[in-house]
């Protein structure tokens, strides 16, 4: 148990566009679900969390016109990077959570690439 | 400052031989200190929680101890396959819950045939 997919896996996108990353919990309710970014060897930075039905709580220096976050159910959130500029080029993991609980399920990952 | 450090940043061992990754925290409060395993390109997997009170704690070839006094952890792979090759983090969590988690650099092992 505790699948979390993201899809897509990888995406190409031109500088300007913007692209949508979904990110599901297969067999649980994730009531918190975080957005991670991570950059060549280097480690995860969180960049968001957000609760199901409320706001996303952004971390510093991270725009949230930028980058939208919606957790619009216990099982489904996306980030949605817009205007996206090649220095936003980066692997994307989101990873969720249940309701008490302490473990973060991590998500496989998307890799973008904006050219 | 709340940090994880790791080392060595990377590692490039036999098969078949062991290693053991260390972590050094000065992380504040402490809840809980997590390893995982990041395959490249991949999201991270994780291999053992330990709160507190748990000195060690084993996940098949995969043994990790917690020093909490020295804040200090270390990941122990015994007799490593190919297949152990990725990135190993250690993470670190303040609260009970799953957020606050602060997350080392990683060290990138290698097992070559």
């Amino acid at each position: 148990g505790a699948v979390v997919s993201q899809h897509p896996s990888w995406v190409i996108c031109k500088s300007g566009t913007s692209v949508k990353i979904e990110c599901r919990s297969l067999d649980f309710q994730a009531t918190t679900m975080f957005w991670y970014r991570q950059f060549p060897k280097q480690s995860l930075m969180l960049m968001a969390t957000s609760n199901e039905g409320s706001k996303a709580t952004y971390e510093q220096g991270v725009e949230k016109d930028k980058f939208l976050i919606n957790h619009a159910s216990l099982t489904l959130s996306t980030l949605t990077v817009t205007s996206a500029h090649p220095e936003d080029s980066s692997f994307y993991i989101c990873s969720a959570s249940r309701r008490e609980g302490i473990e973060q399920y991590f998500g496989p990952g998307t890799r973008l690439t904006v050219t | 400052k709340n940090q994880v450090e790791q080392s060595p940043q990377s590692l490039i061992i036999l098969e078949g031989k062991n290693c053991t990754l260390q972590c050094n925290y000065t992380v504040s409060p402490f809840s809980n200190l997590r390893w995982y395993k990041q395959d490249t390109g991949r999201g991270p997997v994780s291999l053992t929680i330990m709160t507190f009170s748990e000195n060690t704690k084993s996940n098949g070839r995969y043994t990790a101890t917690l020093d909490a006094d020295t804040k200090q952890s270390s990941l122990h792979i015994t007799a490593s396959q190919l297949s152990d090759s990725a990135s190993y983090i250690c993470v670190v969590s303040t609260q009970t819950g799953a957020n606050n988690l602060f997350f080392g650099t990683g060290t990138r092992l290698t097992v070559i045939p």
